[in-house]
C-alpha cells in the first residue's frame, strides 16, 4: 500500500518567519495531495490541495508545491502568525478509493 | 448544516465490551469514512463507504465493522473492544463517490478509551 513520511515531526518558528512541511510518498499512480490542519479538539480541516497536473498552488500565505519526479511535496507558510499553531497532516490519494495521511507535523510559532 | 456530527464525544469501555460510534451528515454526501488517530500515526482508514449499502476495508479494518443503510448514517461497531483500541475517532465525509481525491470533511471526534 502507499506510505507516506512527513518530516519534521515538531517544527517552531519566530512569527514572521517562514514554515516549510515535507512529505514523501511510495505510488507513483497517486494523484491528489492535500494538507489538512488540526486545531486542538477538533477535526481536521482542508487548508490547500493538488492535483498531479499541477507543479505549485499558492492560497495567500500558505503554497504547496509538488515534485511527482521524486515524488515529495511541500506545504509553505509564510508570515507566521501565533494562530498558525497547529497539527498539520499531508495526505495521498491513489488509485483506489482511500487517503493515506503523513504523520503529521506539530507547528509552534513564537510571538 | 450541522455538517459531520458524531456521538458520543467520549466514551470509557471496558476489555470486551461492545459498542457502537455514531456518525451522520446532512451534506447528500456519497463517500464517508472512519479513521483512527494515535500520537505520532496520523490518521488511518479504518472503513469507509462509496454510497448507500456499499463499504469496504481500509488500512487497519480489524476489530470493526460498519454498515451503510442510508446516505446520511455511518455507524462504526466494536465487536469486542481491546485496549489496543483505545484512539480517538473521526469519522469524514466528501461529496463524490470518488472517496479520498475530493475535500473530506471531519466531525469532532469521539475519544475511546479502552480499559
Amino acid at each position: 500500500g502507499e506510505n507516506v513520511e512527513q518530516h519534521p515531526s515538531t517544527l517552531s518558528v519566530q512569527e514572521g518567519d517562514s514554515a516549510v512541511i515535507k512529505c514523501t510518498y511510495s505510488d507513483s499512480a497517486s494523484n491528489y495531495f492535500p494538507w489538512y490542519k488540526q486545531e486542538l479538539g477538533k477535526g481536521p480541516q482542508l487548508i490547500i490541495d493538488i492535483r498531479s497536473n499541477v507543479g505549485e498552488k499558492k492560497d495567500q500565505r500558505i503554497a504547496v508545491t509538488l515534485n511527482k519526479t521524486a515524488k515529495h511535496f511541500s506545504l509553505h507558510i509564510t508570515e507566521t502568525q501565533p494562530e498558525d499553531s497547529a497539527v498539520f497532516f499531508c495526505a495521498v490519494h491513489n488509485a483506489g478509493n482511500m487517503l493515506t495521511f503523513g504523520g503529521g507535523t506539530r507547528l509552534m510559532v513564537k510571538p | 448544516n450541522a455538517g459531520v456530527t458524531q456521538t458520543p464525544k467520549f466514551q470509557v469501555l471496558k476489555t470486551g465490551q461492545s459498542m457502537t460510534l455514531q456518525c451522520a451528515q446532512d451534506m447528500n454526501h456519497e463517500y464517508m469514512s472512519w479513521y483512527r488517530q494515535d500520537p505520532g500515526m496520523g490518521l488511518r482508514l479504518i472503513h469507509y463507504s462509496v454510497g448507500a449499502g456499499i463499504t469496504d476495508q481500509g488500512e487497519v479494518p480489524n476489530g470493526y465493522n460498519v454498515s451503510r443503510s442510508t446516505t446520511e448514517d455511518f455507524p462504526l461497531r466494536l465487536l469486542s473492544a481491546a485496549p489496543s483500541q483505545t484512539s480517538v475517532y473521526f469519522c469524514a465525509s466528501s461529496p463524490r463517490g470518488g472517496g479520498g481525491a475530493d475535500e473530506q470533511f471531519f466531525g469532532p471526534g469521539t475519544r475511546l478509551t479502552v480499559l
